[in-house]
């Protein structure tokens, strides 16, 4: 079936680094792909998505790009707040509807100040 | 609009108990996934429901497991006999319609089977 692989956290920066979380999918059709942020104590929320080939997603200062001939969703911030700490879940959607999601095993990010 | 609501929010139970997890969808959302979670791993799949329907509940385990979204009131998710192994946080999402919407999540029930 299909599958997501995403970087092994947890990833610490300083307050104001770059960020790339790296994500790579294994499908059999052209799934729509995901991030998903989750803060302590709390559900998941959708950060970001991407439903086709080339497609950017982007939402408070991240950004993702759709790479169908390198199978990727990397995700990226160029400069992270101590707020941005949280678990990080790369995703594709699969199934007859497209509704059934696929999730990574997610990367702890840690920011300093 | 209150979001997705799941309780309760931690259950623990002994060996061969039966758990009943809760989830009342957000207002207006007809469609409710149930979602598990072990500890250091991602969230798997375990059913699509619609009101009164069965969609898809190819992630349930074939034993002891079943849900239900009845035409009034929360979507259930039952586990009965509970093992250790099915000790993980269970997440709840609905969304408004069948295909292309975003899925919206609950703060999920911590299962603890001792």
């Amino acid at each position: 079936g299909d599958s997501v692989t995403q970087m092994e956290g947890p990833v610490t920066l300083s307050e104001e680094a770059f960020l790339t979380i790296n994500c790579t999918y294994t499908a059999t059709g052209y799934p729509s792909l995901f991030w998903y942020v989750q803060y302590p104590g709390e559900g998941l929320q959708l950060l970001l998505k991407a439903t086709k080939a080339d497609d950017k997603g982007s939402n408070k200062g991240f950004e993702a790009t759709y790479r169908k001939e390198t199978t990727s969703f990397h995700l990226e911030k160029g400069s992270v707040q101590v707020s941005d700490s949280a678990v990080y879940f790369c995703a594709l959607s699969e199934g007859e509807y497209g509704n059934k999601l696929v999730f990574g095993a997610g990367t702890i990010l840690r920011v300093k100040s | 609009n209150a979001g997705v609501m799941q309780n309760p929010r931690h259950l623990v139970r002994r060996r061969g108990q039966e758990a009943r997890l809760r989830c009342s969808p957000m207002k207006g959302h007809s469609h409710v996934y149930w979602y598990r979670q072990l500890p250091e791993e991602g969230l798997k799949f375990m059913v699509y429901l619609q009101k009164e329907n069965i969609i898809d509940e190819s992630g349930m385990p074939k034993e002891r497991f079943s849900a239900e979204f009845p035409k009034e009131g929360p979507s259930i998710l039952r586990i009965q006999q509970v093992v250790r192994g099915d000790s993980a946080a269970y997440f709840c999402a609905s969304s408004p319609g069948l295909s292309g919407h975003e899925q919206y999540f609950g703060p999920g029930t911590r299962l603890t089977v001792t």
